[in-house]
């Protein structure tokens, strides 16, 4: 079974520009999250959707980062305009739907803004 | 809220050690426990939880964390690392009940011939 795919891998983007990051949860899974992870800050979660439906996007860090999940198989996670300090690594990860199951993550999204 | 601290940022230790990478978690409520290692350019993987039960849980790769009420601890063991036992390790925890999971900043272990 294929795991949780995201992509690109690796993005180097000027600053300013749109960058939009892609994932597809596990088949079946319906709780999806986006997390970041940068050496300063560790691993945040940004946000996370469950049937589809953002539950708790608290972690946004501003207006220029938006989410989507327009069905049970797709998520975007976009950030417009970019800036330097965006640059981390987003990692997907679902699960089901069930208090205390396991969250299964991508390999991450390696974002560079210059 | 809940929040965790995982109390040792690195851990150096040599081939065959045996090693301890704790972890101390605040919650008001009941929480599940959780240990995720990363390996080098990927993402995190489960290593064991604990979600009821006994106390002491067995995971993958020979580890195993013992979850104490009292002392809001869940502290991961193995009794003798390997090389590729060196990764950054993560605590989290989630409310019982809840589907939010809260990361600790993570202890790079690494693992010295």
């Amino acid at each position: 079974d294929a795991g949780v795919i995201q992509s690109p891998r690796h993005e180097v983007t000027e600053m300013g520009q749109e960058v939009t990051l892609r994932c597809k949860p596990i088949s079946g899974h319906n709780s999806l999250f986006w997390y970041r992870q940068t050496m300063m800050r560790g691993l945040e979660l940004l946000i996370y959707f469950n049937n589809n439906v953002p539950i708790d996007d608290s972690g946004m860090p501003e207006d220029r980062f938006s989410a989507k999940m327009p069905n049970a198989s797709f998520s975007t996670l976009k950030i417009q305009p970019s800036e330097p300090r965006d640059s981390a690594v987003y990692f997907c990860a679902s699960s089901l739907d069930i208090s205390g199951n396991t969250i299964y993550f991508g390999e991450g999204s390696w974002l560079t803004v210059v | 809220a809940q929040s965790v601290t995982q109390l040792d940022s690195q851990v150096p230790v040599f081939e065959e050690a045996p090693v301890e990478l704790r972890c101390n978690y605040s919650s008001s409520v009941s929480v599940y426990l959780f240990w995720y290692v990363q390996y080098p350019n990927q993402g995190l993987q489960l290593l064991l939880k604990y979600l009821s039960g006994s106390t002491l849980v067995k995971g993958i790769n020979g580890f195993e964390a013992e979850f104490n009420k009292s002392q809001t601890s869940f502290h991961l063991r193995k009794p003798s690392v390997h090389i590729s036992d060196t990764a950054e390790y993560f605590c989290a925890v989630t409310n019982t009940g809840g589907f939010k999971t809260i990361f600790g900043a993570g202890t790079r272990l690494f693992v010295k011939a």
